[in-house]
């Protein structure tokens, strides 16, 4: 089983739609969780930090279960510039290092 | 405050020689983390440093790559006797504090490696 898995995707959706993304975990013990986004050959870009009561930044949610070892992001309304790969992030030890999912990929369309 | 900067952002090198990947961090940030991005594939931790320090080099393959940051100067990634393999981006990140704070990564725009 991969450390951090996503569903590679691609999701194809309309401007306006409400799409929603998943990824587990392999460590019950992981401590911290993120959403990154990276444009294609730029770098990942940090979205937004994930909070064991779930959090809201825009049109963007995000929740953690961690019973179910389970991260989500939800994307509202979306607009032709969230196209992107979404990537699922943990620090799943008590290191320092984050370890990566490969990430799920969205295209939306006119 | 300049972001993460790392240089080259391209280098072409060919097989047998020597690469080496710069990256100075954020001002105020402690913390070096490198990965490295094949072609369509996931970022793939390599090691982390903090000055004078490796904490984790658990990703770095055991010949051929070493990473240091000194007390003045930027963190280098030094790749000896290139291969076609290691052809890929290599991105580095910096943070101030503990990731296990729930402080995430801020990240350079990389170097792409071309081995030929």
């Amino acid at each position: 089983r991969k450390e951090v898995e996503q569903d590679p995707g691609p999701f194809n959706v309309p401007e306006g739609a409400t799409v929603a993304f998943n990824c587990t975990y392999s460590n019950s013990a992981s401590q911290s969780f993120f959403w990154y986004r990276q444009d294609c050959r730029k770098e990942p870009k940090l979205l937004m930090s994930v909070y064991s009561s779930g959090n809201e930044d825009g049109r963007f949610t995000a929740q953690l279960n961690r019973a179910s070892q389970y991260i989500s992001l939800l994307i509202r309304d979306s607009k032709l510039s969230d196209s992107a790969t979404y990537l699922c992030v943990v620090n799943l030890s008590s290191g320092d290092k984050l370890t990566f999912g490969t990430g799920t990929r969205l295209a939306v369309r006119p | 405050n300049a972001g993460v900067m790392q240089n080259p952002r391209h280098l072409v090198r060919r097989r047998g020689q020597e690469a080496r990947l710069r990256c100075s961090p954020m001002k105020g940030h402690s913390h070096v983390y490198w990965y490295r991005q094949l072609p369509e594939e996931g970022l793939k931790f390599m090691v982390y440093l903090q000055k004078e320090n490796i904490i984790d080099e658990s990703g770095m393959p055991k010949e051929r790559f070493s990473a240091e940051f000194p007390k003045e100067g930027p963190s280098i990634l030094r790749i000896q006797q290139v291969v076609r393999g290691d052809s890929a981006a290599y991105f580095c990140a910096s943070s101030p504090l503990s990731t296990r704070r729930n402080y995430g990564y801020t990240f350079g725009s990389g170097t792409r490696l071309t081995v030929v």
